[in-house]
C-alpha cells in the first residue's frame, strides 16, 4: 500500500497563478483533509471531506477550493495564488473522523 | 471550543535518559487525544491515542503517554531516549462528546533534540 500520496512535492508560483494539489489514498478511508503547516502555527485545517460527496470549510479556507473526486482522491485548488499561501501543504485521511489520521509527504509551495 | 497547548517549543535530553514532552488540553466534553511525530521533510506519523480506559497508553517506538483528567494533561514519555527520536512532536485533541463532525485540533509542536 502506498498510503497517502501527494503531487507535486515542490512548486513555485507567481502571484496570481493557479494550481491544483493532488492527493490520493489507497486505504479505503472515508474522511480526507487538507492542512497547511507554517512555522510556529502547527497544522491548520483548510478543508475536509467527512465522506465521499461532502466537503466543508476548516479554519483557513479563504483562497482555496477543494474537490472530492471520488473516495480515493481529494484535490486542493488555489485559484489566484498569493504570497501568504507560501506554506507546506499536507493531505491526510482517516477511516472516520473518530480515527487517527494518516498523512502524505507534503507539498512545499512558494508564491513569489 | 477545544484547544491544545504544548508549552515547550524545544526539549533537549541526553541519549539514554528518560524524556517527557508536555501537552495540556481543553474540551467541553470528553477528550480524544493523539500524539504524532514528524521527521524532517516528512508528513506526520501517528504514535498513539487515548479514548477511554487505562490512563497509560502505549504506542509505537517505545513511546507511551499518560492521561491525567484532573490536570487535563496528556504527556508523552519514553524511558530511554534515542538519537533517532529527535523530531517534531504534535499533540492533538478532539472533543468526543459533540455531535456531528468535529475537527482535530493540533498543538504547535515540540522539537525534541536527543544529544549523543
Amino acid at each position: 500500500n502506498a498510503g497517502v500520496t501527494q503531487t507535486p512535492k515542490f512548486q513555485v508560483l507567481k502571484t496570481g497563478q493557479s494550481m491544483t494539489l493532488q492527493c490520493a489514498q489507497d486505504m479505503n478511508h472515508n474522511s480526507m483533509y487538507w492542512y497547511r503547516q507554517d512555522p510556529g502555527m502547527g497544522l491548520r485545517l483548510i478543508y475536509y471531506s467527512a465522506s465521499e460527496g461532502t466537503t466543508d470549510k476548516g479554519e483557513v479556507p479563504n483562497g482555496y477550493n477543494v474537490s472530492r473526486l471520488n473516495k480515493r482522491e481529494f484535490s486542493l485548488r488555489l485559484e489566484s495564488a498569493a504570497p501568504s499561501q507560501t506554506s507546506v501543504y499536507f493531505c491526510a485521511s482517516s477511516l472516520s473522523d473518530y480515527n487517527e489520521q494518516f498523512f502524505g509527504p507534503g507539498t512545499r509551495l512558494t508564491v513569489l | 471550543a477545544q484547544s491544545v497547548a504544548q508549552p515547550e517549543d524545544q526539549v533537549n535530553v541526553a541519549e539514554g535518559n528518560p524524556l517527557t514532552v508536555k501537552c495540556t488540553y481543553s474540551v467541553s466534553g470528553n477528550p480524544y487525544l493523539f500524539w504524532y511525530v514528524q521527521y524532517p521533510n516528512r508528513g506526520l506519523q501517528f504514535l498513539l491515542k487515548y479514548i477511554t480506559g487505562d490512563n497509560l497508553v502505549k504506542g509505537s517506538y517505545g513511546f507511551e503517554a499518560e492521561f491525567n483528567k484532573s490536570q487535563t494533561s496528556f504527556h508523552l514519555k519514553k524511558p530511554s531516549a534515542l538519537v533517532s527520536d529527535s523530531a517534531l512532536y504534535f499533540c492533538a485533541v478532539r472533543d468526543l462528546s459533540s455531535g456531528g463532525y468535529q475537527k482535530v485540533t493540533f498543538g504547535t509542536g515540540t522539537k525534541l533534540q536527543v544529544i549523543p
